[in-house]
Parts: structure tokens; sequence; C-alpha cells
């Protein structure tokens, strides 16, 4: 069956420093994957869109890649500030536009 | 743009009674809005997809009877939680898609129920 995985332990890094969170799956060769944020009670922000022919993709002080081979995609956000801090969920497309989420890897960003 | 909304924020309600949520896209036409419930430290789950003029499309393990989805126009989706239970207690959060960019989808700031 399709699977996703985000690494559920937190990311706990330095302000200015470069976060690098990882979105894996299996069993699946979906045609884009998103990066949404998720702050504590409330919905998710999206960010970024990366289609399968796209290798990478640049917003601000973000920036995703995506392998088709390796079946994962890296998010990372350059010069880490402590209003980063929160849940990074990266969701792969499904059939009739649905997106299918992972579990979401959360970020602490300490000043 | 692309702004989502839904009311109530919060609601407690008494087992057994119904409870029903709004979701609108303020600034654009959603043709698709999906209705997600999300329980503490695990991720979004899709229940259905709610077409304008349709009937809704639920996910496996959803029942359609419990959770009524009615949308009547292109920027109002609504989410009615019938008899509900101690077990419904979750956060719902409904998302809209735009007839431009089709992939992606804007989400609302959810709604925490809690039934005692």
């Amino acid at each position: 069956s399709q699977k996703i995985e985000q690494n559920s332990e937190a990311l706990n890094i330095q302000e200015g420093k470069t976060a690098t969170l990882t979105c894996n799956y299996t069993n699946y060769s979906p045609a884009y994957l998103q990066w949404y944020r998720q702050d504590p009670g409330r919905g998710p922000v999206f960010l970024l869109l990366i289609r399968e022919n796209e290798k990478e993709k640049r917003k601000e002080r973000l920036k995703v890649t995506f392998d088709t081979t390796l079946k994962q995609s890296l998010f990372h956000i350059t010069a880490s500030q402590p209003a980063d801090s929160a849940t990074y969920l990266c969701a792969l497309e499904g059939s009739s536009y649905k997106l299918i989420f992972g579990s979401g890897t959360r970020l602490l960003v300490r000043p | 743009g692309a702004v989502v909304s839904q009311h109530p924020s919060w609601v407690i309600c008494k087992s057994g009674t119904s409870v029903k949520i709004e979701c609108r896209s303020l600034d654009f036409q959603a043709t698709t809005m999906f209705w997600y419930r999300q329980f503490p430290k695990q991720s979004l789950m899709l229940m259905a997809t709610s077409n304008e003029g349709s009937k809704a499309t639920y996910e496996q393990g959803v029942e359609k009877d419990k959770f009524l989805i009615n949308h009547a126009s292109l920027t109002l989706s609504t989410l009615t939680v019938t008899s509900a239970h101690p077990e419904d207690s979750s956060f719902y959060i409904c998302s809209a898609r735009g007839t431009g960019q089709q992939e992606t989808q804007y989400f609302g700031p959810g709604t925490r129920l809690l039934v005692l």
C-alpha cells in the first residue's frame, strides 16, 4: 500500500542554521508533491509545490528537492529563525486532486 | 488572496447532538472542497471530497450518514456531524481548490470539536 514517511522526531536546531526535513514515499508515483506548514491548533498553510519533472524549487529561504528515483523529497529552510518553528507536512497527489499527507515533522529553532 | 474561513472555530456539545461546521472560500470560487479530520499528533486524514452541486464522495471507513456534507454554492460547504459522540471529538479542517491552480489546496483555520 502507499506509504509516506516523515521523521516523527522533532528537529531541534540553532537559529541561523539550515533545517533539512525529509519525506520518503513508497508504492507511489506522484505527479507532484507539496509542502505545508502547520502551527498548533491551525490549518496547514501551503508553502511549495514541486512536479515530478522538476528537481528543485526555491522560494525565498525555502528550497525543495524531488528525487523520483529515490522516492524522496527534501525540504530546506536556510538562515532559520525561531518564527520558523512549526510542524511541516509533505503531501503527495492522489487521484482527483486529493492530497495524502505525511505525519509531519516538528521543527524547533532555538534563538 | 485564497482565504478560506471556518465557523465556528471551536464547539463543545453534548453527546447525541448535531453540530454544523461551515467552510467558506472568501475571495475565490471553489469548485471542490475537502474535509479532513486530525487527531492529536497525527496527520490530516481526508474524510470526503465535496463538489459544488453534486453529492460528496466519502473515503473508505467514513460514514456518510453520520458526516453530512453539503456544497450548495461555489463558496460554501458545510459538514454536519450528526448524533455526535465523544469519539467524534477532533480537529476538523476544510480546504478549497480553486479553478486556477488546481493542484493547490487552501486550508481553513480548523474547527475544534469536543463532545462531552
